[in-house]
């Protein structure tokens, strides 16, 4: 069975500071990796995806992600962070068919300080 | 515009009191499925449906009925609604290998 572990129910980072969530993943096959955003009374909308080519995965917004095989990880960065930025955010898995079932993390609560 | 819309938005219901809330997508998708977000535990998949009369459990199916008669519609039922299912509900469709796209959510209160 596929799972996925998100270190960090809540961040704070400060204006203009790096942005880092971390995403571990367990798989016993190739995964489909993804970052989802959800903004407060929104539905979930789609940052970037991983599904086996380059392991940098460049996403909407500034963020990015790179797959890290050795590590099972998959964590989200952003060099500077920007209040827009304050939202949760979701890692998911999915096995090598696609998208048809996901399996969420537990989300992480992102704060922007100014 | 691509969408996929969920009615209502707002819900409070007493326990049990069958209830519907619809999700219908106007992108022609094959698959689309519930979530429920609970705090703490990130969205769990309650059912999916592969296509137009298949449907399949997620994770958490108990005390949830879906059905899949037209490709766009994918009603979620919940026919004896009990506390334990207050939550936040998504509906979501995709294409065979391709990004799913969710809804803007059904918050549900069960008194």
């Amino acid at each position: 069975a596929q799972s996925v572990t998100q270190l960090g129910s809540h961040v704070s980072v400060s204006e203009g500071a790096l942005v880092l969530l971390r995403c571990n993943y367990s798989s016993s096959v190739p995964p489909y990796l993804f970052w989802y955003v959800q903004y407060p009374n929104q539905g979930l909308q789609l940052l970037l995806k991983y599904t086996s080519a380059a392991t940098l995965v460049k996403g909407i917004n500034g963020f990015e992600a790179e797959f890290k095989k050795s590590e099972t990880s998959f964590h989200l960065t952003k060099p500077s962070a920007h209040m827009s930025d304050a939202a949760e955010y979701f890692c998911a898995v999915s096995d090598l068919r696609g998208n048809e079932k996901l399996t969420f993390g537990t989300g992480t609560r992102l704060t922007i300080i100014p | 515009e691509a969408q996929v819309t969920q009615n209502p938005r707002y819900l409070i219901t007493v326990t049990g009191k069958k209830l519907t809330v619809t999700c219908s997508q106007n992108m022609n998708h094959e698959y689309m499925s519930w979530y429920r977000q609970d705090p703490g535990l990130g969205l769990r998949q309650i059912y999916y449906s592969m296509n137009v009369e298949v449907t399949d459990k997620g994770d958490v199916p108990e005390g949830y009925k879906v059905s899949r008669k037209e490709k766009r519609n994918f009603p979620l039922i919940l026919e004896s609604p009990s506390p334990n299912q207050t939550s936040l509900y998504f509906c979501a469709s995709s294409d065979r290998g391709d990004i799913q796209y969710f809804g803007a959510g059904t918050r549900l209160s069960v008194l």
